[in-house]
């Protein structure tokens, strides 16, 4: 089925490890979103891919970088991380010819 | 930059009709967006308005004020599989031209038998 597929489901790191949650979609869409989703706060916007070639910082970007690797591939990083980041991480797409966001199942990370 | 406000928690009966209000402050307004979450699961899309007005798509309907900065989520008919919670969301036009997306906290809907 086309969609947003993200990996790994789930992660637990210890506070100053590394990974990378790799987001991919199959649907041709311009514009890939990874959002960070925490109890009572909705979802906010770390960054964000317009077009390929392209990233942009949002809401909550410290402590995380990405990067668009082609149309179909979207990841992001985190290079030393923290307890603070713990949260479920989402990844979206969209296309010009869609209103509403595509999202993946999400990426539940614990950071101790 | 933007603010969302949303109640944080609906409850209504089986059956019943259920309205979920939603206030929004934003530069750069391109539309407001509903999404369905529920528990241990990704964000669905519902519904989305650009302009004035109400649009319609089966038990769910959704309505914008622009002037007011205000929108709704109206649920009729309301079924247990409804008991979820549902996140109002602005589309700005900063970023490219399809914007970017600010969510709101999202109200708990429960639907009771």
């Amino acid at each position: 089925n086309a969609g947003v597929t993200q990996t790994p489901k789930f992660q637990v790191l210890k506070t100053g490890q590394s990974m990378t949650l790799q987001c991919a979609q199959d649907m041709n869409h311009n514009s890939m979103y990874w959002y960070r989703q925490d109890p009572g706060m909705g979802l906010r916007l770390i960054y964000y891919s317009a077009s390929e070639g392209t990233t942009d910082k949002g809401e909550v970007p410290n402590g995380y970088n990405v990067s668009r690797l082609n149309k179909r591939e979207f990841s992001l990083r985190l290079e030393s991380a923290a307890p603070s980041q713990t949260s479920v991480y989402f990844c979206a797409s969209i296309g010009p010819l869609n209103y509403g966001y595509t999202f993946g199942s999400g990426t539940r990370l614990t950071v101790v | 930059g933007q603010s969302l406000e949303q109640p944080s928690e609906v409850t209504a009966v089986e059956g019943a009709i259920v309205q979920i209000n939603c206030t929004y402050q934003t530069s750069g307004f391109y539309g407001l967006s509903w999404y369905q979450q529920h528990d241990g699961g990704a964000p669905t899309f519902l519904s989305y308005n650009a302009l004035d007005g109400l649009e319609e798509t089966g038990r769910f309907s959704s309505f914008l004020s622009r002037s007011d900065s205000y929108g709704y989520l109206l649920l009729q008919e309301l079924q247990m599989k409804d008991s979820a919670s549902y996140f109002c969301a602005v589309r700005d036009r900063g970023g490219s031209t399809l914007g970017r997306l600010y969510f709101g906290r999202g109200t708990q809907l429960t639907v009771w038998p």
